[in-house]
């Protein structure tokens, strides 16, 4: 069964900041890979899917790359809106999550 | 621009069925799967279920003998149901859109949801 991990769990950032988020799976899942952002008391919004597509109305700060087992969501810089957690997706299994706060 | 209302009862006693049910408004109801995702408190998503317009249905393996997952078309609604629950029942319950593409379903990803339910069991 695909496992997937997240690195660093919990990360501290500041405003303007650039910000990379890791996703790798236990074996290779070409780019069947998405992204989520979910603030707290909120439901997750989708931010890329297919490892590197911006879903509409999403900041182009935002992007995705990588395809097999290492994936990166990358905020080119940090806007005090994006202080959320963000979990990867791949079909029926999410990441545990990486939580993004203040520094 | 579709939108997913949600709603069931949030306090369930041990032993007790979880009801919830979604509806879709505002977009097609076919093409897509319907999915239900919790959320334990302070903890990560898990994927519990789908269901597409021709009830075609996949579950977690984890929860399979107790989920069931039916869809209403002609009101554009599908139901979660979740039996003998237990206080590891206890989360957010969303409902979601899960759009999809490639032969194999591979390209698979939520792109609309519902606000959530909260569900707490206790005796």
């Amino acid at each position: 069964d695909i496992q997937l991990t997240q690195s660093p769990s919990f990360l501290s950032a500041s405003v303007g900041d650039r910000v990379t988020i890791t996703c790798r799976a236990s074996q290779g899942i070409s780019s069947y890979l998405a992204w989520y952002q979910q603030k707290p008391g909120k439901a997750p919004k989708l931010l890329i899917y297919a490892a590197s597509t911006l879903q509409s109305g999403v900041p182009s700060r935002f992007s995705g790359s990588g395809s097999g087992t290492e994936f990166t969501l990358t905020i080119s810089s940090l806007q005090p809106e994006d202080f959320a957690t963000y979990y990867c997706q791949q079909l029926n299994r999410f990441g545990p999550g990486t939580k993004v706060d203040i520094k | 621009q579709v939108q997913l209302q949600q709603w069931g009862a949030g306090l369930l006693k041990p032993s007790e069925t979880l009801s919830l049910t979604c509806a879709v408004y505002g977009g097609s109801f076919s093409g897509y799967y319907w999915s239900c995702i919790r959320q334990p408190p302070g903890k990560g998503l898990e994927w519990i279920g789908e269901i597409n317009h021709s009830g075609s249905t996949n579950y977690n393996p984890s929860l399979k003998s107790r989920v069931t997952i039916s869809v209403d078309t002609s009101k554009n609604q599908f139901s979660l149901k979740l039996s003998s629950v237990t206080a590891a029942d206890t989360a957010v319950y969303y409902c979601a859109r899960a759009d999809y593409y490639g032969s194999g379903k591979e390209y698979y990803y939520m792109d609309v949801w519902g606000k959530g339910t909260t569900v707490t069991v206790s005796s």
